[in-house]
This record gives C-alpha cells, sequence and structure tokens, in this order.
C-alpha cells in the first residue's frame, strides 16, 4: 500500500491562467474523490469517479473545473481561467468498494494560490 | 441533506489529561461516521469509523468515540493525551453508497506541555 500520492504538492499561478492537478490512488481501489478544503474549513465535496466514470459533481465545482479518470485509475483535475477564489488545498481520496461505509483515503493535497 | 457540527473551534489540554472532542450530526437514518486527523499541511488520516453495532469503537493511536443516536452525537475520547496529538480533528458523516462525506469545520488541538 503506496498511499493516494497526488502532484505537484505546491502550486502557485496568475490569475487568469489553467491549471492541472495529478492524483494516483491506491492501485486496487475502484472509488476516486476530489475534495476542496480552504483555510479553517473542512473538506468539501467536488466530485468522484467509479472507476472511469464520473457519477457525481457538486455545485461547488464551476465549468470551470473539469475532472478525469480515463482509463480507471489516475485522474486530472484541471481549473481554467483561475480566480483568486480558487486558492484552496484542493485533496484527493481513494476507496474501495460500492457502499457508503468504506473508507477514504487521502493524499497529502495540492496547495494552489492563485495571484 | 446531511450535516455536521463540531461546536468547538480550538481546544487546549495538557498533555496527559484527557481529551474530548464533540461531533453532532443531522442525518435521517442511521449515518456512516467517521473520525479523521489532520496535521498541518498534510492530508487526512483515518482515527475510527462507526457503522453499525458497538456504539463503542476503538481506532488507532489510543482514540476512541461514541454513538450515541439519542443525542445525534460522535464524540471522540482519549483518556491521556500525548504532545504528538496536536493536530486538526474532523467529524465526517456518509451516507447512501456513495463514500461522500460531509464534514465538520473541525476543532484544533493544542497541547501544552
Amino acid at each position: 500500500d503506496t498511499g493516494v500520492s497526488q502532484n505537484p504538492r505546491h502550486k502557485i499561478t496568475k490569475r487568469g491562467q489553467n491549471v492541472t492537478f495529478r492524483c494516483d490512488p491506491i492501485s486496487e481501489h475502484n472509488r476516486l474523490y476530489w475534495y476542496r478544503q480552504t483555510l479553517g474549513q473542512g473538506p468539501e465535496f467536488l466530485t468522484y469517479f467509479q472507476n472511469e466514470a464520473q457519477l457525481e459533481k457538486s455545485r461547488l465545482l464551476s465549468d470551470r473545473f473539469s475532472a478525469e479518470r480515463p482509463k480507471g485509475s489516475f485522474s486530472t483535475l484541471e481549473i481554467q481561467r483561475t480566480e483568486q477564489g480558487d486558492s484552496a488545498m484542493y485533496l484527493c481520496a481513494s476507496s474501495l468498494g460500492t457502499e457508503g461505509n468504506s473508507p477514504l483515503h487521502f493524499g497529502n493535497g495540492t496547495r494552489l494560490t492563485v495571484t | 441533506a446531511q450535516s455536521v457540527t463540531q461546536p468547538d473551534i480550538h481546544i487546549t489540554v495538557s498533555e496527559g489529561a484527557s481529551l474530548e472532542l464533540r461531533c453532532n450530526y443531522s442525518y435521517g437514518a442511521t449515518p456512516y461516521l467517521f473520525w479523521y486527523v489532520q496535521s498541518p499541511g498534510q492530508g487526512l488520516q483515518l482515527l475510527l469509523k462507526y457503522f453499525s453495532g458497538d456504539t463503542l469503537v476503538q481506532g488507532i493511536k489510543g482514540f476512541e468515540a461514541e454513538f450515541k443516536r439519542s443525542q445525534s452525537s460522535f464524540n471522540l475520547r482519549k483518556p491521556s493525551v500525548h504532545w504528538s496529538d496536536a493536530a486538526e480533528y474532523f467529524c465526517a458523516v456518509g451516507t447512501g453508497t456513495a463514500s461522500k462525506l460531509t464534514f465538520g469545520t473541525g476543532t484544533r488541538l493544542q497541547v501544552t506541555l
């Protein structure tokens, strides 16, 4: 179990630029989740995949955000035309199973700063 | 929709003292309940979980939590806190089949020596 891996750990970008983050889940996990965490808050759900299918997207996920998991393994989260309000920690998690009681295993996150 | 309330934003305890972090949830049926811990700049680590059965659950690092349906609570406890326990603690509720968790706003634990 090598854990959930996220890259990069930190990203500083200028407003209006596009950024892409990568998440490699635990290898046998079929579910993959993206969360966003701002300072002083708990993580907020953005979207999740079961294998390669994106099953749910939060209303927090504006049209500037897109996530993919093309082969049911790693996932990418892209933010287009970044805004200062996008500054946050983006957390990826994975789980095994199809029930709601499957624990999520989190990566260390990607911290995005938009200047 | 489900929700989680952690009423204490910040708690300070002395090393060796006991600890209780409060968590209240709102959900119509029996929820799946979790406690996670987050160190600065890190991701979240699962401490323990409750799905069904015994309402007192044991977790890692000497933590335990008790599910009380009548109070809609899932408080986290530890009999003797260590300085390394200083971190942010999050309670979360999961429902249905999605494993999509709703988190509280967290409680920051400070441990004094």
